[in-house]
């Protein structure tokens, strides 16, 4: 499969514990975007990294939640101290230099705080 | 007031009828233009994406941008029950990196 890779598909967690998502971006594309999806809504942008550098955040992402994509490659999406708002579905799509705005989503990671 | 404009739904036609899903948007910087469709429970998966204004054409499906009514188009010909799905607007402006998405519409084919 040479698509966006997401792990987990779904996480329940309690409210208050830490949560780690991971993004796998197709192989030769070197921008990776965070989004955020909740029920009914349109997907909203959370933070985007060009290799390994985090360029832009959104206020959506508070001082919470960490983004990381080390080597240029994978990327993780952590939320410390989750709350019952941050349930979602966090989507993670990746785009290569020449066409930047043709991102292409992975299938998220639905995440339900109890 | 939102930057993108799209009604919910949801909408519900027959097998075989012309679709037509619309957004309209505030900020005149949108320069690209995307349609996103999304079965449930999975992620967004692009459908056309045009650059500026006119129109384009994929198969069955038909995007339209008109900037001067800041107002763009996805027109689905001989739907099929398959096309039964979420669609997403989405846009932004040259040399941004983020999406700006519409509401989305939910849309049933009925066969």
């Amino acid at each position: 499969d040479t698509g966006v890779s997401q792990n987990p598909r779904h996480k329940i967690t309690k409210r208050g514990q830490n949560v780690t998502f991971r993004c796998d971006p197709i192989s030769e594309h070197n921008r990776l975007y965070w989004y955020r999806q909740t029920l009914g809504q349109g997907p909203e942008f959370l933070t985007y990294f060009q290799n390994e550098a985090q360029l832009e955040k959104s206020r959506l992402l508070s001082d919470r939640f960490s983004a990381e994509r080390p080597k240029g490659s994978f990327s993780t999406l952590e939320i410390q101290r989750t709350e019952q708002g941050d349930s979602a579905m966090y989507l993670c799509a990746s785009s290569i230099r020449a066409a930047n705005t043709e991102a292409f989503f992975g299938q998220g990671t639905r995440l339900t705080v109890v | 007031q939102k930057e993108v404009e799209q009604d919910p739904g949801p909408l519900s036609v027959p097998e075989g009828a012309i679709v037509s899903l619309n957004c309209t948007y505030s900020n005149s910087a949108f320069q690209y233009f995307m349609w996103y469709r999304q079965y449930s429970r999975k992620g967004p998966e692009l459908l056309m994406y045009t650059y500026s204004s006119g129109n384009k054409e994929d198969g069955r499906f038909t995007a339209q941008v008109d900037k001067s009514s800041k107002y763009i188009s996805l027109f689905i010909r001989d739907s099929q029950p398959s096309d039964s799905a979420t669609y997403l607007c989405a846009m932004s402006p040259q040399g941004a990196q983020k999406l700006v998405f519409g509401q989305g519409t939910r849309l049933t084919i009925n066969p």
